[in-house]
């Protein structure tokens, strides 16, 4: 167990749904970053918010937003999916702005039908 | 960020050491190596980084040449449950670290 808790573990939608994924940072982090990972495309970085504030953004959809709440933990909401939106969907936490590394969660498998 | 240069796939005997490169030659001087690694779908998983000077922690050690155009990892020991993509990222802002390909480890028996 890393400490970083992502939940759902698995997730099934249909084709424009909305979902939002959930991550709980490790004890102390304050920073939350998303990465997507599917077959095609490897380990994307999505974005990155660092005691509440975005600090730095990838190639996130506009169908996609994030947010880190004041308990630091955070929400990704992915909207009017799409069959590639399928991939797995990773949190990582770090206590400061990453320098001594990032600690991932174990990761929310998203299937779009 | 620097971009980074792995051979696509090793395979490493169990109980032997597994010397994974990555060249990096446009480094700049305020970039760090860093090293991850993914165990089968897996969340990544934080080995070790460095700047300049050589790096050992428990899980591994990290060389760096002199002019920090490349760099080694080194597992001293490899066992089966080391088989994974090892990634290595040269980055000045862990605001966002940018994964590549990386390297497939196979150790076999």
């Amino acid at each position: 167990d890393s400490g970083v808790t992502q939940t759902p573990k698995h997730l099934i939608t249909a084709t424009g749904q909305r979902v939002t994924l959930r991550c709980s940072p490790r004890s102390g982090d304050l920073s939350v970053y998303w990465y997507q990972q599917s077959l095609d495309q490897g380990l994307q970085f999505l974005i990155h918010y660092y005691n509440g504030e975005e600090r730095a953004k990838g190639n996130i959809l506009e169908r996609f937003s994030a947010q880190q709440f004041p308990d630091l933990h955070s929400e990704l909401n992915l909207s009017s999916l799409e069959l590639g939106d399928s991939a797995l969907y990773f949190c990582a936490s770090s206590v400061d702005r990453g320098n001594y590394g990032y600690t991932f969660g174990s990761g929310t498998r998203l299937t779009v039908v | 960020d620097a971009k980074t240069t792995q051979p696509p796939s090793m395979d490493c005997a169990e109980g032997r050491a597994a010397n994974l490169p990555c060249n990096h030659s446009t480094i700049s001087g305020n970039e760090y190596v860093y090293w991850y690694r993914q165990i089968h779908s897996q969340g990544p998983q934080y080995i070790i980084h460095g700047l300049k000077n050589n790096e050992t922690n428990e899980m591994a050690s990290l060389i760096i040449t002199e002019d920090r155009k490349s760099s080694t990892l080194i597992l001293p020991h490899a066992t089966l449950r080391d088989t994974a993509v090892y990634y290595c990222i040269v980055s000045g802002n862990t605001d966002k670290l940018i994964f590549g390909t990386g390297t497939r480890l196979q150790v076999f028996p």
